[in-house]
């Protein structure tokens, strides 16, 4: 059973650094593109990063482009988020996912682990 | 960027009915649309991808549909366990877009 457990996160303050773990298990982790979703309290859905399944290849909208560090552990099947500048709009639960074995979607989602970013 | 226009924003029927959302894109995205569903306080799940494609272990009332811009998922015989809020999202390119969701209620 494919498992996805997010942890890391918390109440940091503006400007500060935060750091997300992934632990996956069920599945060859290294076979695989990984990907991180926030979604604000009440809000959508929002891809914040995606990382390919060597690692040599790193995708990140603007919003978070030079903040957010995306990198993978593939000996730990750990994914890692890096939050650097962190400031009030990336108060989030954030979402470890996976795609589909054949399908380009979102087929299996961790729990989430929720950001506070808030003096 | 690609920007997907969810309606309606929310949905109140009554158990049995047929319901149907609706997902724009600003551009053509080739059938690389999903929709997923999420039930409060929980991650969402994978329900439609390839626009039409139910996913494993997701009850055939649902059903995908759509081309180029334009799609919509179908719920058929609305149970009260489909109370959830639904969002589409776009593969077909970079940055990854999601709609903005549609809450759907019981009346």
């Amino acid at each position: 059973e494919v498992q996805l457990v997010e942890s890391g996160g918390g109440l940091v303050q503006p400007g500060r650094s935060l750091k997300l773990s992934c632990v996956a298990s069920g599945f060859t982790f290294n076979n695989y593109w990984m990907t991180w979703i926030r979604q604000a309290p009440g809000k959508g859905l929002e891809w914040v990063a995606s990382i390919t399944n060597t690692g040599g290849s790193t995708y990140y909208p603007d919003s978070v482009k030079g903040r957010f560090t995306i990198s993978r552990d593939n000996a730990k099947s750990t994914l890692y988020l890096q939050m650097n500048s962190l400031r009030s709009e990336d108060t989030a639960t954030y979402y470890c996912t996976r795609l589909g074995r054949t399908v380009a979607a979102f087929a299996y989602w961790g729990q989430g682990t929720l950001v506070t970013v808030s003096s | 960027d690609i920007r997907m226009t969810q309606s309606p924003a929310s949905l109140s029927a009554s158990l049995g009915e047929t319901v149907n959302i609706e997902c724009l894109a600003s551009e053509d995205i080739y059938s690389d649309l999903a929709w997923y569903q999420q039930k409060p306080g929980k991650s969402p799940q994978l329900l439609i991808y390839n626009a039409n494609s139910l996913q494993n272990g997701v009850p055939s009332r649902f059903s995908g549909s759509g081309s180029g811009t334009q799609y919509s998922l179908k719920i058929n015989s609305l149970q009260s366990e489909d109370v959830a809020t639904y969002f589409c999202q776009q593969y077909n390119n970079y940055p990854l877009t999601f709609g903005s969701g549609t809450k759907l209620e019981i009346k």
